[in-house]
This record gives C-alpha cells, structure tokens and sequence, in this order.
C-alpha cells in the first residue's frame, strides 16, 4: 500500500541548514506536501511541489524531489529557533486523493 | 488565507459521556472535510472524509457508530465522539478542501476521557 518514511529526529545549530528528508511508495503521486505542526497546534502548510518537478524554491525553503527514488527532501536555510518544529512530508494519492502522512520529523534548533 | 477553526481547542470528559467537535471554514465553502486523530509523537491517521449533505467515509477500522460525523453545511462538521473511553482520548485535527482540491487544518482538539 501507499506509505510515506520520515526520520524521526534532526538537531541543528541555529543559522545552519537543515536537511528533512523523506521517501514515498506512491509513483503516481500527484502532489508531495511539507506541514509544520508546533506543540499543541494543528498543520500549516509550508510548501507543496507537483510531481512533474525537481525543485521548488520559497525563501528560506527548498524541496527537491527524486522522482526515480521517490525521495523528497525539505532544506531549511539559516535555521531559526522558531523553526523548532515537528515536520510531517506527505503525499496525495493517486488512487483517492488522500493525504498520506509521514511519521514526523521532530527539528531541534538550538541556540 | 483560507481558516479553519475548531471548538472547542480542548475538552475534559467522563467516561461513559459524548463529545461533540466543530470543524468550521471560515472563509471559503468545503464541499469535503476530513477528520484525522494523533497520537503523541505519532503522525496524522485519517479516521473519515465528510462530504455535505452525504454520509461520511469512514477509513477501516474507524467504528462509525462510535465517531458520528455530520456536514450539515458547506462550512461546518462535527464529530461526536460517542460514550467516549479513556482510549479515545487523543488530539483529533480537522481539515477543509477548497475548490482547488487544497486542504486546509484546524488548529485541533484535544479530548482527554478520564
């Protein structure tokens, strides 16, 4: 079945780059999704990337997808304290339009 | 933007009662709303998609008896958390789909059954 594979745990020094990473089993995947989840609050949307490209660029964001490898990764430039986070990849399915949510990855930034 | 609201943000129940939660779009018409439960440190699991003025799909092994969904509108639907237990004390998030098929999530509620 459709299943989506995050790390679970990355630490980072404030001003340095963070690296979310993330695989897919669906090929036919029409969109893959970045979501941050602060303590106690729900999903906000970060950025989203249509399958049919390689990169996606929003400020500070950058989403490069592997199509062959069905490896999505999410880099995070100058990390901020503000950026500590839980982080969930996820995809829509081809089959039902349904988001399939990864584990989280939960981002440590320390000062 | 597009806002989706949730109410209550929280809410202490007995064992034995029922909870009702709202899932309201703010700003935009939902034809479909999804209901998801997390459990700490775990990731989103899809309980039921709630389409209006239909009855909701409920995703295998979601007792649809037990979690009553209602889209009663095209900005509004509940779940009802039926004579709730102690297992079902969770943290249940909402999410509306706008016409461009995007969903969007409620700040989330978290149920605690003692």
């Amino acid at each position: 079945g459709e299943d989506v594979e995050q790390s679970l745990f990355l630490s980072v020094r404030e001003g340095d780059s963070s690296v979310i990473n993330c695989t897919y089993t669906d090929s036919s995947s029409t969109y893959l999704y970045w979501y941050k989840q602060e303590p106690g609050a729900g999903l906000q949307l970060l950025t989203y990337i249509f399958s049919n490209m390689d990169m996606k660029q929003d400020q500070r964001l950058t989403v490069l997808l592997n199509k062959k490898d069905k490896h999505l990764s999410l880099r995070i430039a100058d990390t901020q304290t503000g950026d500590s986070a839980i982080y969930f990849c996820a995809e829509s399915s081809s089959n039902t339009g349904k988001l399939i949510f990864g584990q989280g990855t939960t981002l440590q930034v320390k000062p | 933007g597009a806002v989706v609201s949730q109410h209550p943000s929280w809410v202490i129940c007995k064992s034995g009662t029922s909870v009702k939660i709202e899932c309201r779009s703010l700003d935009f018409q939902a034809t479909t709303m999804f209901w998801y439960r997390q459990f700490p440190k775990q990731s989103l699991m899809l309980m039921a998609t709630s389409n209006e003025g239909s009855k909701a799909t409920y995703e295998q092994g979601v007792e649809k008896d037990k979690f009553l969904i209602n889209h009663a509108s095209l900005t509004l639907s509940t779940l009802t958390v039926t004579s709730a237990h102690p297992e079902d004390s969770s943290f249940y998030i909402c999410s509306a789909e706008d016409q461009g098929y995007e969903q969007y999530f409620g700040p989330g509620t978290r149920l605690t059954v003692t």
